[in-house]
């Protein structure tokens, strides 16, 4: 089946203005995740969803940064008056379960930068 | 809590040679190590992973890794690189979440 699904893949905002990125995880994927990756920085863990639940929401930079799922499937990243440094990949992986006994697998990601 | 080190941001090999990419963990609890590859321009996949059992794994495109708990090591190993095996190479311990090192990037020359 198709594997997971990133929009938009590119997104060039204005600094201050609000972006959402999407990410349409593997069907039947109970586990979603988000991570930033940035240049020279490596891959940053931001926010991990148990079906519609966030028991782990540790790596979110700021108040500025929200995430949230909806059916179990779907996923939106808001981001508030984002700023310079938030520009980076954003990578989404979904897993059967909860890892580190399922392999995750990765979106193609989406290209944030903020002016 | 668990962490990572990569101990080289990048390796150059020529094509054909063997490669070591090195990976160190730190925990006090067991457990489970993963390599992933990013490919230029895709997204990440994984290698190969260590649960338990055998402490040599072997993953795809003729990669291998050996858990080494005395050493607390994971280290990524291919014999004869081809071109096509240019690509950031990221180590990952354990847990419902991915701590990811830093990366390696491996660039292989003709």
């Amino acid at each position: 089946g198709a594997g997971v699904s990133q929009s938009p893949s590119n997104k060039v905002t204005e600094k201050g203005k609000d972006v959402e990125l999407r990410c349409d995880p593997i069907s039947g994927h109970t586990a979603l995740y988000w991570y930033r990756q940035s240049l020279g920085q490596g891959l940053e863990f931001l926010i991990y969803f148990q079906g519609n639940s966030a028991p782990d929401k540790s790596g979110l930079p700021s108040d500025r940064f929200s995430a949230e799922r909806t059916g179990g499937s779907v996923s939106t990243l808001t981001i508030q008056r984002t700023q310079q440094e938030d520009s980076a990949v954003y990578l989404c992986a979904s897993s059967l379960e909860r890892a580190p006994y399922n392999e995750q697998f990765f979106g193609p990601g989406t290209r944030l930068t903020v002016l | 809590a668990q962490s990572v080190t990569q101990l080289d941001s990048q390796v150059p090999v020529f094509e054909e040679a063997p490669v070591e990419l090195r990976c160190n963990y730190s925990s006090s609890v067991s457990v489970y190590l993963f390599w992933y590859v990013q490919y230029p321009n895709q997204g990440l996949q994984l290698l190969l992973k260590y649960l338990s059992g055998s402490t040599l794994v072997k993953g795809i495109n003729g990669f291998e890794a050996e858990f080494n708990k005395s050493q607390t090591s994971f280290h990524l190993r291919k014999p004869s690189v081809h071109i096509s095996d240019t690509a950031e190479y990221f180590c990952a311990p354990d847990t419902d979440k991915l701590i990811f090192g830093t990366g390696t990037r491996l660039q292989v020359f003709p």
